[in-house]
């Protein structure tokens, strides 16, 4: 079975700081992708990074960026310069296998203090 | 590009009614579309998986006669809620995904809240 646990229900971070969210998987698929989605408080789910994991080079956009640990199975996302507009629910998610479905993580509630 | 709508954003209708909800992909052919449910500061929790042309998949748990999923084209998918009852007042959201074809990212659409009274 695959899973994905997120062990921070919440965070803060002052405006400005960066914050680094944490995630691990498990899995025994050779091939999977993560993701990390946002989902601010009107709920839309955004997507904000996605890691192949044949790749060794970890993803960036923009000020999000990830901490790929193929070995450790983990797979962090660390937000700089962080913005008000940051403040969510962040979920890790695995892809894997042929079924298409994604493995969420419980969420982190992320707060950016001004 | 890959735009997701879903419609009605908000419901509200009477026990023992249906309600159906649309989920489009805008700008993309989706092969396969997934449908969440999701309980205030919950995960989300996948509930069927459907694929143009065929019938959906459901999740362990989940009542297909209640919760009918048609997924009639490449852009567009629908739940029916059939015979509301309170218990399933909840946010639905869909995904659409163009799995398969070399694109494997889910892109969401905003979500349906709907409200039984």
């Amino acid at each position: 079975a695959q899973t994905v646990t997120q062990s921070q229900p919440e965070m803060s971070v002052q405006e400005a700081e960066t914050v680094t969210l944490s995630c691990t998987y498990d899995t025994s698929e050779s091939d999977y992708y993560l993701f990390w989605y946002k989902q601010p408080p009107s709920r839309q789910m955004i997507l904000v990074i996605r890691q192949e994991a044949y790749k060794q080079q970890n993803a960036t956009e923009n000020r999000f960026s990830v901490n790929f640990q193929k070995a450790a199975k983990s797979f962090s996302l660390k937000i700089s310069d962080s913005q008000l507009g940051d403040a969510a629910m962040y979920f890790c998610a695995l892809l894997g296998g042929n079924t298409g479905k994604l493995i969420f993580g419980q969420g982190t509630t992320l707060q950016v203090k001004p | 590009g890959a735009v997701v709508s879903q419609h009605p954003s908000r419901v509200i209708c009477k026990s023992g009614t249906s309600v159906k909800i649309e989920c489009r992909s805008l700008d993309f052919q989706a092969t396969t579309m997934f449908w969440y449910r999701q309980f205030p500061k919950q995960s989300l929790m996948l509930m069927a998986t459907s694929n143009e042309g065929s019938k959906a998949t459901y999740e362990q748990g989940v009542e297909k006669d209640k919760f009918l999923i048609n997924h009639a084209s490449l852009t567009l998918s629908t739940l029916t809620v059939t015979s509301a009852h309170p218990e399933d007042s909840s946010f639905y959201i869909c995904s659409a995904s163009t799995f398969g074809g070399g694109v494997d990212t889910q892109y969401f659409g905003p979500g349906t809240r709907l409200t039984v009274l």
